[in-house]
């Protein structure tokens, strides 16, 4: 199976900076690489597919890139509604479809 | 609006069966998926398995081979996760979620609300 890493497991961050989280899968996984975000008490919601595809409805601050084994999401000047934790998910070939292990983003 | 909305919170014995359900409006049914994926208390994502509501193939964890089971009813546009078995570990919260295919890419979206199962004696 492949497996995911994140890094940074969390991290603080203040409104305005600019934020990057790294996602790294254990073989390639050409651009079948998925964000989403979750808040407290919340289910998961889709931010980026296709490792750069923003979903519908996604503000322009969060773009993803990558391709292969890294990939990178990042929000370009954090806002306080998304203080939340990010999951990095591969969607390569056959299942299982893996999630990382999260990052959680909070008030600095 | 696409929507998927979940059956409410369960409370089970250890050994005891789970059967959750997840209702599907504002798109065709048969022309997605439905993934489904549970979150322990305070831990991380985990994809268990998913059902094509086309033609019911189905794919599960290799962990949860032999105690899931994911069926579809179109008549209803439902899908079911059933666990049996149970042991307090299983205890999360489940969510189900539509799989968007494109080519051969795949993702998550929308999901719904989750339910909670407590597995406890």
């Amino acid at each position: 199976d492949i497996q995911m890493t994140q890094s940074p497991s969390s991290l603080s961050a203040s409104v305005g900076d600019r934020v990057t989280i790294t996602c790294r899968a254990s073989q390639s996984i050409s651009s079948y690489l998925n964000w989403y975000q979750q808040k407290p008490g919340k289910a998961p919601k889709l931010l980026i597919y296709a490792a750069s595809s923003s979903q519908s409805g996604v503000p322009s601050r969060f773009s993803g890139s990558g391709s292969g084994t890294d990939f990178t999401l990042t929000i370009g000047s954090l806002q306080p509604e998304d203080f939340a934790t990010y999951y990095c998910q591969q969607s390569y070939s056959t299942p299982p479809f893996t999630f990382g292990p999260g990052t959680k983003v909070d008030i600095k | 609006q696409v929507q998927l909305v979940q059956s409410g919170a369960e409370v089970k014995k250890p050994g005891a069966s789970v059967k959750v359900s997840c209702k599907a409006s504002g798109y065709t049914f048969t022309s997605y998926g439905i993934s489904w994926v549970r979150q322990a208390p305070g831990q991380g994502l985990e994809w268990m398995g998913w059902i094509s509501a086309y033609n019911g193939n189905t794919n599960y964890a290799q962990k949860l081979q032999g105690r899931v089971t994911m069926t579809t009813d179109t008549s209803t546009s439902t899908a079911y996760m059933e666990l049996r078995s149970l042991r307090s570990d299983d205890t999360a919260v489940y969510y189900c979620a539509r799989v968007v295919v494109i080519i051969t890419n795949n993702w998550f979206d929308p999901w719904g609300q989750g339910t909670l199962v407590t597995v406890s004696s």
